[in-house]
Order: structure tokens, then C-alpha cells, then sequence
């Protein structure tokens, strides 16, 4: 099976600007999920999404990012404006259902710089 | 939101050498908890998921065990090889009173010197 895909794999922007990230999850998988890694902790989860609609946004800054999941498959990150301390890896995975007995298969990841 | 802690932070044993580190995690309200393996430039893989205490799994020459009633589960490489050379994550869930979150630990960061 095709697995989780990301774009792009690499931003650096400047402070200030907007930046975007793109995901597919593996097909059938109904929920789907953004992490957000700083370099030294561990993925702090931004959003969940079941299907097309949200289950945590409670970690999502709302003043700056917003995520959507259009037709319950893609999903888009989006920061605007990005500010120093967003840089970090961010993680879009997938599962078959959202009681997490089942794992989570994770994409490769958009690591951002802003500087 | 409750933490999970993993220990070491990092460690580095030579080719052949058996090896294992810990997860700690709230106990109250344990539903499961999960291990990954994130080697550099690649992504995290799903090595064990596990929900019954004293459950113990196995993938080749990793095992894991899990001690719901105290909270902790015990990661073991046995033989380490190079190519096990990552960051080995944990998380639960859930991680504490209202929130129903998989929560991830920091991580060990595995270095198999050859």
C-alpha cells in the first residue's frame, strides 16, 4: 500500500510569511493527524480530524495556523504569519480509526525554518 | 496534559551489545501505548502497539513489555546491529483527565557504534 505522502519536505521562509504543508493519507484511513516536533521534544499533536470534521484542535495556536481536511482525504497545514519559534518538523500521519489500538503511519515529514 | 517520560535521552553501545530503555506514562486511565522507531531522513515506523498489562510483543530481535499498574514499558534490542541506529519513540494514551490525546515522550536517541 502507498503510504502517507507530505510536500514539500523542506521551507525555510522569513518571519512573518505564510507557509502551507500538503497531505495524503493511505487510503481508508479515516483519521487523520498533524504533529508539530521541535527539535529536542517529542511530536506535539496540533489537530486531529475523523473523517472531515475535527476531534483535538486544543494544541492548534488558532491566531496564526488553521488546518482543513476538504472531503475527509487531503489535508492542508497552514501558518500565517510563521514566527521563529515555529520552526520544526511537522508530521501528518494516518490511521484506520482513532482509538489508537491501531498504529500510526506517518509521512516524511516538512521540516521549516523560519528565519 | 500529562508527560511521558523516556529514559535514557541517549545512548550509544558497540555492535552485539543487548540493550533497553524505559517508558513512563500515567497510569490512571491507561487505554494504549505505542512504540516507533524514527531513523534520520526517513519516517517514524510503527513497532508496537500495546494495551493489556503484562503484555509482551516481539518483531524480530526487538521485544517490548508493558506494566500498566505502575506505568512503564521496557524496550529491548537484542543484538544490536547499525541499522537499528535511531530515535526510539513512545506514546500514550491517554495521557491524563480530559484529555484524550496520544501523547509522545521526547524520545532515545540510539547510536550502534560498529
Amino acid at each position: 500500500e502507498a503510504g502517507v505522502a507530505q510536500s514539500p519536505r523542506y521551507k525555510i521562509i522569513e518571519k512573518r510569511q505564510s507557509v502551507a504543508f500538503w497531505c495524503n493519507p493511505i487510503s481508508g484511513h479515516a483519521t487523520l493527524y498533524w504533529y508539530q516536533q521541535i527539535l529536542g521534544q517529542g511530536p506535539k499533536l496540533l489537530i486531529q480530524f475523523q473523517n472531515n470534521g475535527v476531534v483535538d484542535d486544543s494544541q492548534l495556536p488558532k491566531d496564526r495556523f488553521s488546518a482543513e481536511r476538504l472531503k475527509g482525504v487531503d489535508s492542508t497545514l497552514k501558518i500565517q504569519p510563521a514566527k521563529l519559534e515555529d520552526s520544526a518538523v511537522y508530521l501528518c500521519a494516518s490511521s484506520l480509526d482513532q482509538g489508537f489500538t491501531s498504529p500510526l503511519h506517518f509521512g516524511n515529514g516538512t521540516r521549516l525554518t523560519v528565519t | 496534559i500529562l508527560n511521558v517520560e523516556q529514559s535514557p535521552q541517549s545512548l550509544h553501545v558497540q555492535e552485539g551489545d543487548s540493550t533497553n530503555f524505559t517508558c513512563s506514562f500515567p497510569s490512571s486511565n491507561f487505554y494504549a501505548l505505542h512504540w516507533y522507531r524514527w531513523e534520520t531522513a526517513k519516517s517514524p515506523e510503527a513497532l508496537f502497539v500495546m494495551t493489556l498489562n503484562g503484555d509482551e510483543k516481539k518483531k524480530g530481535r526487538i521485544s517490548a513489555t508493558l506494566n500498566t499498574k505502575e506505568g512503564y514499558s521496557y524496550l529491548y534490542i537484542k543484538g544490536s546491529q547499525p541499522e537499528d541506529s535511531a530515535t526510539y519513540l513512545c506514546a500514550s494514551f491517554p495521557s491524563g483527565a480530559g484529555s484524550y490525546q496520544l501523547t509522545f515522550g521526547k524520545g532515545t536517541k540510539l547510536s550502534v557504534i560498529p
